[in-house]
């Protein structure tokens, strides 16, 4: 089973740049997330969709955007990347329908914004 | 707001031995999911244990278990006959459990180091 697929593994940019993060799961899950993960603050809730054609703000949304392409796949956009959007993002997900909460990672992404 | 806090940066142990991380969390809510994740050196987030806060049993999943103190908030995991794959970042994280709150908050985490 490939799990949560993310792409691309890493990518480098330029102040301004914007880009795509993909997130696709083959679990048939109804949640998924984009969490950040920076040295010494642990992982950071950007947004979340709890179902097919909703989305909600995290903790640090700024500077994002997102979208429920349908089931399987949830992006996340910086549309002017900035050198504070370096970092490692992650992407979840979640069954729902079975409340016990346990989220399953992709293997991150490495955004470097020079 | 929930917070949760791994107040160990950093702990060591040696191969075969046992070692304990902490974690402690702030909630108002009275049902709730406690974590402990792995990160190895390959990025990949592995759920270790989980407990669930209405049960008073601790939970354990062969060398892993956690010591759960509900009335002082506090989840910590234990290692037994440590072993170089345990070498990791570790995260502690909380979610309530009321449908519709879909935040998992983490912990800072705790760096591993397993001395052969």
């Amino acid at each position: 089973n490939a799990g949560v697929t993310q792409t691309p593994k890493f990518q480098v940019l330029k102040t301004g740049q914007s880009m795509t993060l993909q997130c696709a799961q083959d679990m048939n899950h109804n949640s998924m997330y984009w969490y950040r993960q920076d040295p010494g603050m642990g992982l950071r809730l950007i947004y979340y969709s709890a179902s097919e054609g909703t989305t909600d703000k995290g903790e640090v949304p700024n500077g994002y955007n997102v979208s429920r392409l349908n089931k399987r796949e949830f992006s996340l956009r910086l549309e002017s990347a900035a050198p504070s959007q370096t970092s490692v993002y992650f992407c979840a997900s979640r069954r729902a329908e079975k409340n016990t909460g346990e989220l399953f990672f992709g293997e991150g992404s490495r955004l470097t914004v020079l | 707001a929930q917070t949760v806090t791994q107040s160990q940066p950093e702990m060591s142990v040696q191969e075969a031995e046992t070692v304990t991380l902490s974690c402690t969390y702030d909630t108002s809510e009275s049902d709730y999911y406690l974590f402990w994740y792995k990160q190895p050196p390959s990025r990949q987030m592995i759920l270790v244990i989980r407990q669930e806060a209405y049960k008073q049993q601790n939970a354990t999943e062969n060398r892993f278990s956690v010591n759960f103190q509900k009335a002082a908030k506090s989840f910590s995991l234990k290692i037994s006959d440590s072993q170089l794959g345990d070498a990791a970042m570790y995260f502690c994280a909380y979610r309530a459990t009321n449908f519709g709150n879909e935040k998992l908050t983490f912990g800072t985490g705790t760096r591993l180091t397993i001395i052969p």
